[in-house]
């Protein structure tokens, strides 16, 4: 079953926009952590928050963690072309012991030349 | 060094038949996973495993799943009496150890059609 929700489902931008993306989950977690996918096929890592983390930076990437509101938020600055792609969030809960990821169903981003 | 691979890339096959699916990890993974992602959703887990044992097998769907690893590299998942609603892509991704904070690394994914 799927952890949580992503919105908005899709999301079609011009390049140079800034894209943000929301994530929520519904129980208490080890991380929170964001893929993109492209075509359908294999995962890209692109960044991990730990629970005790609030917000991460990493290149044009911006990610936010709100435990109380078991939320986060991925913002892509200065969006690219080469930026469309499905994004998702997953969780670890702290039930697991393993790295068992939950998705979400991810959000479709458009970035227009 | 390479990255994780999936064999077949593509697979069809008839429903009531058995498959096969592969995965190689990145060598030196002890942990890898296997998820399934049908389309338009995220991918779902399966099961994962901790060197030749499986850690936690709860997200297979029922028993016509099964999958190993018997010396702790490679891994076949295995479906029984196909489905039509098997069809999916299955994804496998390994990571150093089966500590949360590793990141996993996933493979193209071997995409299943079951006519």
């Amino acid at each position: 079953s799927q952890q949580g929700e992503e919105d908005p489902q899709a999301l079609s931008i011009q390049e140079g926009e800034n894209a943000t993306m929301n994530c929520s989950y519904k129980t208490s977690i080890n991380n929170l952590q964001w893929y993109r996918q492209n075509s359908g096929r294999g995962l890209v890592h692109l960044i991990l928050i730990r629970s005790n983390e609030r917000e991460k930076h990493s290149g044009r990437l911006r990610v936010t963690l709100d435990t109380s509101k078991k939320s986060s938020s991925l913002l892509i600055t200065a969006s690219r072309a080469a930026d469309t792609a499905s994004y998702f969030c997953a969780t670890i809960t702290i039930y697991n012991q393993g790295g068992k990821l939950i998705f979400g169903q991810g959000t479709e981003l458009s970035v227009k030349p | 060094g390479a990255g994780v691979s999936q064999t077949p890339s593509n697979k069809v096959t008839e429903k009531g038949k058995y498959v096969e699916l592969r995965c190689d990890p990145i060598s030196g993974h002890t942990a890898l996973y296997w998820y399934r992602q049908s389309l338009g959703q995220g991918p779902e887990f399966l099961i994962y495993f901790q060197g030749t044992g499986a850690a936690d097998d709860s997200g297979l769907p029922n028993d016509r799943f099964f999958a190993v690893r018997p010396e702790g590299s490679v891994s076949t998942l295995k479906i029984q009496r196909t489905e039509r609603g098997d069809s999916a892509v299955y994804l496998c991704a390994s990571s150093l150890t089966k500590d949360p904070g590793n990141e996993q690394f996933f493979g193209p994914g071997t995409r299943l059609t079951v006519l």
